[in-house]
């Protein structure tokens, strides 16, 4: 059963345009929303992170963006640049105890074109 | 930087066989997850430790096994090798379970 349901697979945008990435999660007790930025032969590293008492972060050119009726989240890049260019996963988890994983989406690879 | 290092980076090892991969955390970071990502997939969960006690598992087999020590590193121990464990292992570090700090992870190829 996946949890984290994260779309597209793969997006092309152009220099300076938005990219957008949506995921849907299924479990109401998830209280937390990171994304991470994946570079070919890198671990993933947190870009962003939101929790379900506010319905949208910012932070640079990152927004997320979060609908908890609809159990939805998405993920804005602003002004997209061919530095931005990798694979993107949402994440959920609930609680903040130890023990609590990380439930990842499948990724969605962006390229910017330049 | 990354704080998360881990060795080896790439191994290959023969279907049967046992590895041992090994994860030195970020600094203070009383918290290490390990993660299975296969090839264009997002990382699963394997298990987590905390203060050098497993204390959450995800949907793997006993043949993956772990140790937290003292000093905050850790291992992550698979026996009986299969050719579907081939996968990028991941460690992550968190001081509250929250924000993980993720290693570049070991490539282990299996023949």
């Amino acid at each position: 059963q996946q949890q984290v349901k994260q779309s597209p697979q793969s997006l092309i945008v152009q220099k300076g345009g938005i990219s957008i990435i949506n995921c849907a999660y299924e479990n109401t007790a998830f209280d937390y929303f990171p994304w991470y930025q994946q570079f070919p032969g890198k671990g993933p590293a947190l870009l962003i992170a939101i929790r379900p008492d506010v319905s949208e972060k910012k932070e640079g050119r990152f927004t997320i963006s979060f609908n908890k009726s609809a159990k939805q989240f998405s993920l804005h890049i602003m002004d997209s640049q061919p530095g931005d260019s990798a694979t993107y996963f949402c994440a959920a988890s609930r609680g903040n105890q130890a023990g609590t994983a990380l439930i990842f989406g499948k990724g969605t690879t962006l390229s910017v074109s330049s | 930087e990354t704080g998360v290092t881990q060795s080896p980076t790439h191994l290959i090892k023969t279907r049967g066989q046992q590895v041992t991969l090994r994860c030195s955390s970020q600094s203070g970071h009383n918290t290490v997850s390990w993660y299975q990502q296969a090839l264009g997939q997002g990382p699963q969960f394997i298990f987590q430790y905390y203060r050098e006690e497993e204390n959450g598992r995800g949907n793997f087999p006993p043949r993956f096994s772990g140790l937290q020590f003292p000093n905050y590193s850790s291992e992550l121990n698979v026996n009986a090798l299969e050719l579907d464990d081939s996968a990028l292992y991941l460690c992550a570090s968190s001081l509250d379970a929250r924000g993980y700090t993720f290693g570049s992870g070991t490539r282990l190829t299996v023949v």
